[in-house]
């Protein structure tokens, strides 16, 4: 069985500062890692893709990949309230099935 | 372009009943899913298609069936309606091809069984 693990949460931070968003991931061969972020009531919206291991930036987010570790991790800068949401850690397993794995989600909440 | 829409948006059912969701992509997409959400448990995976005329299982399929109707049109089948398919139902979609990896969902279909 493969597993994405990411922390429960619920997750506060205060309005400016950093979130740090955390998974794991179970199969080493894995090779696509996705970012998606959820909205109450709404579906899920893709942040980031990351493919390499290292750091990939885009605007006030960064995903970072460390595939010996089997460890993706989503930092948000300069939070906002409106990135108050669940994000979703996905994984494509290896092979050709190119089927996405989802961790349950971290709530986060972005405090004014 | 609308991207992926699914219908019926919210369904309630008795026990037993049929029905089934129906998906839609406009992006010319090669590569269709359906995925359930139940609270705490992300989502997972019940069928997937990977090109038009082909259907997979994904992670739990019982209860449920598939047709990839064309390359625009996915729809997922319920024949026999019980509780424990309450949830909410996303149909995505990708390109399928190398680098194309990215999923795209549609609105959800909120569904109730009593």
């Amino acid at each position: 069985q493969k597993e994405v693990e990411q922390n429960s949460g619920p997750l506060s931070v205060p309005e400016g500062a950093i979130a740090s968003l955390n998974c794991t991931y179970s199969d080493r061969g894995s090779q696509s890692f996705f970012w998606y972020r959820q909205y109450s009531g709404k579906s899920p919206e893709l942040i980031m893709s990351i493919y390499s291991n290292g750091d990939k930036e885009d605007g006030r987010f960064t995903a970072q990949l460390n595939k010996a570790s089997q460890y993706v991790s989503l930092l948000i800068r300069d939070s906002q309230p409106s990135d108050s949401a669940t994000y979703l850690c996905a994984v494509m397993s290896s092979g050709s099935a190119r089927q996405l794995t989802f961790g349950s989600g971290t709530q986060l909440t972005v405090l004014p | 372009n609308a991207g992926v829409t699914q219908t019926p948006k919210f369904q309630v059912l008795k026990t037993g009943q049929s029905m089934t969701l129906q998906c839609a992509q406009d992006m010319n997409h090669n590569s269709m899913y359906w995925y359930r959400q139940d609270p705490g448990m992300g989502l997972r995976l019940i069928y997937y298609s990977a090109s038009e005329g082909t259907t997979d299982k994904g992670e739990v399929p019982n209860g449920y069936n598939v047709s990839r109707l064309n390359k625009r049109e996915f729809s997922l089948r319920l024949e026999s309606a019980a509780p424990s398919q309450t949830s909410v139902y996303f149909c995505a979609s990708s390109s399928g091809l190398a680098g194309g990896d990215t999923q795209y969902f549609g609105p959800g279909t909120r569904l109730t069984v009593l």
